[in-house]
């Protein structure tokens, strides 16, 4: 079985200021995705970047990189130069390999507040 | 391309009534996920079809439950007998399957609430 934990309930941060939100995950398979999705009040879940377990190199897209660290099955995401829009829900994702179709483990979620 | 739709976007039933819900994936996409979602929580996985055929649903799908992609397009969630216990936020994602772990990419969602 494949769990997932964020211990952040909420997080706030200044706008242009540098956030981490963490993930903690847990699973037997050697072959698995980690994700994190961005959800906007009463709007669709979004996709903010994605790393292969199998990839040591981190993944960076624009202003959002993670922290993998394998061995720790520790999976963090940071907000460089906050912006107000980056106001969402925010949840740690798993997905393992083929046996399970891909589905995805959510974590509970982060709300994350971008203050003016 | 629009993206994932899901229709109703909100519905609103009496226990014990029967719903059914509605999900059209990007074309193309041969992967479709249903997930429910309860307030303040991440979503949950329900079941998924590859095309037409649905190859896995979670212990949460309880007997009252059953989807759909008849034709390997949209697909339909029906809950026969409604509980308030199913109040929740249906979401439907789709993907395309290749080789690894691709996208998912989901709709909007469908608001259930049981009163």
């Amino acid at each position: 079985a494949q769990t997932v934990t964020q211990s952040q309930p909420e997080m706030s941060v200044q706008e242009a200021e540098t956030v981490t939100l963490s993930c903690t995950y847990d699973t037997s398979e050697s072959n698995y995705y980690l994700f994190w999705y961005k959800q906007p009040p009463s709007r669709q879940m979004i996709l903010v970047i994605r790393q292969e377990a199998y990839k040591q190199q981190n993944a960076t897209e624009n202003r959002f990189s993670v922290n993998f660290q394998k061995a720790a099955k520790s999976f963090s995401l940071k907000i460089s130069d906050s912006q107000l829009g980056d106001t969402a829900m925010y949840f740690c994702a798993l997905g393992v390999g083929e046996t399970s179709g891909s589905r995805l483990t959510f974590g509970e979620g982060t709300q994350l507040t971008v203050n003016p | 391309d629009t993206g994932v739709s899901q229709n109703p976007r909100h519905k609103i039933t009496k226990r014990g009534q029967n719903v059914t819900f509605r999900c059209d994936p990007i074309s193309e996409h041969n992967r479709l996920y249903w997930y429910r979602q309860t307030l303040g929580q991440g979503p949950e996985f329900l079941t998924y079809f590859q095309n037409e055929a649905q190859l896995e649903k979670s212990r949460l799908l309880s007997d009252r439950f059953s989807a759909e992609r008849p034709k390997g397009s949209f697909s339909t969630l029906e809950i026969q007998r409604t509980e308030q216990g199913d109040s929740a936020m249906y979401l439907c994602a789709s993907s395309y399957r290749t080789s690894g772990h691709n996208e998912q990419f989901f709709g909007p969602g469908t608001r259930l609430t049981v009163l």
